[in-house]
């Protein structure tokens, strides 16, 4: 069984701050992790995933998420944040099973960026 | 490549009546899920298909809910006689093995 815990449902950061969306998992194998950003009305976006190999994965709009094993962890990080990062950011695990398989979602972290 | 495409964007329908809702994936994608999604949740699993077959379908699909996928193409999503807790977002998405999904803007569902 697979699930995700988001910490904070709600998110406030200034523009040109850095932001940090935190994510950890619960997997009975080994995982592939995923963050998706969700604007209003639409369907959700890949941010960046984790497959294999190397822990810090970067991915579009600046945005990059570090895989920690040892403390279950998947985190979005942005070191600089801008007004159209203001959106509902979904963390999700799938089996490391060979082949993709079902994703498992969390409750979502909504970021506003303030001027 | 036009990405995933769903619809209709949005369904207003009377309690009790049947409601079908139709997905157009990535042409080269060979799996095709479904979610659903209510307000302020993330996306809950529906069902998958690998090309035409049905490998996994979650308890939350009762019998009113049923899926298909003719010829590994485009997938249809039928909910019969509609409750109101059926009014959510229905999402579609397509991947290749191990690729991560590609989401479809979604069907939004009000069921009145």
């Amino acid at each position: 069984a697979q699930s995700v815990t988001q910490l904070g449902s709600h998110v406030s950061v200034s523009e040109g701050a850095l932001v940090l969306l935190r994510c950890n998992y619960s997997s009975s194998v080994p995982p592939y992790l995923f963050w998706y950003v969700q604007y209003p009305n639409q369907g959700l976006q890949l941010l960046l995933k984790y497959t294999t190999g190397a822990t810090l994965v970067k991915g579009i709009n600046g945005f990059e998420a570090e895989f920690k094993k040892s403390e279950t962890s998947f985190h979005l990080t942005k070191p600089s944040a801008h007004m159209s990062d203001a959106a509902e950011y979904f963390c999700a695990v799938s089996a490391n099973t060979g082949t993709a398989s079902k994703l498992t979602f969390g409750t979502g972290t909504r970021l506003q960026v303030t001027l | 490549d036009t990405g995933v495409s769903q619809d209709p964007r949005h369904k207003i329908t009377k309690r009790g009546q049947n409601v079908t809702f139709r997905c157009d994936p990535i042409s080269e994608h060979n799996r095709l899920y479904w979610y659903r999604q209510t307000l302020g949740q993330g996306p809950e699993f529906l069902t998958y298909f690998q090309n035409e077959a049905q490998l996994e379908k979650s308890r939350l699909l009762s019998d009113r809910f049923s899926a298909e996928r003719p010829k590994g193409s485009f997938s249809t999503l039928e909910i019969q006689r509609t409750e109101q807790g059926d009014s959510a977002m229905y999402l579609c998405a397509s991947s290749l093995l191990g690729a991560g999904e590609a989401f479809g803007s979604g069907t939004r569902l009000t069921v009145v």
